[in-house]
């Protein structure tokens, strides 16, 4: 398994400000993702963060709005840009084990609960 | 466009009480079923991952099952605690011919268990 903090753990922020979400493991892992779960929907993928290169966004999400750094094996931040209400979600990052996007597991952080006023 | 349906989305049952819930998911590129345990203020659990039709899994007093021709997979929970109170996510991942991965969520199924 794997432990996995993130910072801040909740945040009230004012439209149009960014906040950076900080994900910390405690050990090396290849592959990050950072999910967000708006009220009453599913955990949505936003993007892979590979170290070293850029991060690879799903279909609907864009670098411009949720830049993502990735500088070692095992840190991460997602930065949500101009947030405006519909930004209001939980984000959490996870790892996964395992040579392939196959059938692993998952460990999840413990989320960032964001409400944007 | 995958879907993913839970259901139900949320119940509440008495302490003692079995109960079971639905994951539903198409039944194209198959690759595994994970079940995921997500209590409020805590990481989503992992539970089980299936990959076979006709799959059960059992961990304590949860057990899970998989038909992945029709598409479903039930997650069952043995004499309610209220300690089982949580959110029971189910993810697909499927595997297209090229070879593309991808892991998509259901909404949850939200369950209270009373004292």
């Amino acid at each position: 398994s794997a432990v996995i903090s993130q910072k801040p753990s909740r945040d009230i922020c004012q439209r149009g400000t960014s906040l950076t979400i900080q994900c910390q493991v405690d050990s090396q892992v290849t592959m990050m993702f950072w999910y967000r779960q708006q009220p009453g929907q599913s955990l949505t993928l936003i993007a892979t963060a590979n170290q070293g290169s850029e991060a690879t966004y799903e279909s609907g999400f864009v670098i411009d709005k949720f830049p993502i750094s990735r500088p070692n094996l095992t840190f991460s931040t997602l930065t949500v840009s101009n947030m405006s209400p519909e930004d209001s979600s939980i984000y959490l990052c996870s790892v996964a084990r395992g040579q392939l996007f196959s059938h692993y597991e998952q460990y999840f952080g413990p989320g960032t609960r964001l409400t944007v006023t | 466009i995958l879907n993913v349906e839970q259901s139900p989305q949320s119940l509440h049952v008495q302490e003692g009480d079995s109960t079971n819930f639905t994951c539903s998911f198409p039944s194209s590129n198959f690759y595994a079923l994970h079940w995921y345990r997500w209590e409020t203020a805590k990481s989503p659990e992992a539970l089980f991952v299936m990959t076979l039709n006709g799959d059960e899994k059992k961990k304590g007093r949860i057990s899970a099952t998989l038909n992945t021709k029709e598409g479903y997979s039930y997650l069952y929970i043995k004499g309610s605690q209220p300690e089982d109170s949580a959110t029971y996510l189910c993810a697909f991942n499927s595997r297209t011919t090229s070879g593309t991965y991808k892991y998509i969520f259901g909404t949850g199924t939200r369950l209270k268990v009373l004292a």
